[in-house]
């Protein structure tokens, strides 16, 4: 249980263009997601919490116009990079919470991650 | 505010050795501590928590200590495999379920 997948695995785009990236919880509802990014050999930054039904939260430094994040339903959420750069090349891994069971409350749950190449 | 501090890796290890990696922490109030483990190429996956003071947590052997006299969660297995080559992470829960995670420390195991 609680197994989190996300979509693509990686991508290579063209500057400029925007690319999305989902992140579906598959054997449970999540009510809240979390967007990381990880550059190489770093630990993981928090972007984003993402709330189903309402606007994210970023974390201060995230520009919201850049990182648009939906979460429109309790199994899934998007991160679209908008007008992407080189520098916004990065691996980028979704969390989700499982609400309501017991002892979990804090725990969450990983998504393999996208690794995001701009070229 | 909360934190979270790792050794610096890599760490290096013949097979069947005795495996450390220490971690301490600084946070208000009791937040529950994780050790989450990085496959190269991968996601992050749970490998053990531990909710609160004196909890231990295991799993695949590697096992953890709350310690919130030394405010640490040292985690440790008695013999590494090869396969246990990857990253470590030590993480504790912020506010609003946010999780802070150290730095990561990279372990090899060599046969």
């Amino acid at each position: 249980g609680a197994v989190v997948s996300q979509h693509p695995s990686w991508v290579i785009c063209k500057s400029g263009t925007s690319v999305k990236i989902e992140c579906r919880s598959l054997d449970f509802q999540a009510t809240t997601m979390f967007w990381y990014r990880q550059f190489p050999k770093q630990s993981l930054m928090l972007m984003a919490t993402s709330n189903e039904g309402s606007k994210a939260t970023y974390e201060q430094g995230v520009e919201k116009d850049k990182f648009l994040i939906n979460h429109a339903s309790l199994t899934l959420s998007t991160l679209t990079v908008t007008s992407a750069h080189p520098e916004d090349s990065s691996f980028y891994i979704c969390s989700a919470r499982v609400p309501g069971l017991a002892g979990t409350r804090e725990t969450q749950y990983f998504g393999p991650g996208t690794r995001l190449l701009v070229l | 505010g909360n934190s979270v501090t790792q050794m610096e890796g890599p760490v290096t290890l013949s097979e069947e050795a005795f495996l450390t990696i220490n971690c301490t922490y600084t946070a208000t109030g009791y937040p529950s501590l994780f050790w989450y483990v990085q496959y190269p190429g991968e996601g992050l996956q749970l490998l053990l928590k531990a909710t609160k003071a004196d909890d231990k947590g295991s799993n695949k052997g590697f096992e953890a200590t709350y310690r919130k006299e030394t405010t640490s969660f040292h985690l440790e297995k008695g013999s590494v495999q090869v396969s246990d080559s990857a990253v470590y992470f030590c993480a504790l829960s912020g506010g609003y379920n946010k999780l802070i995670f150290g730095a990561g420390t990279r372990l090899a195991v060599h046969p």
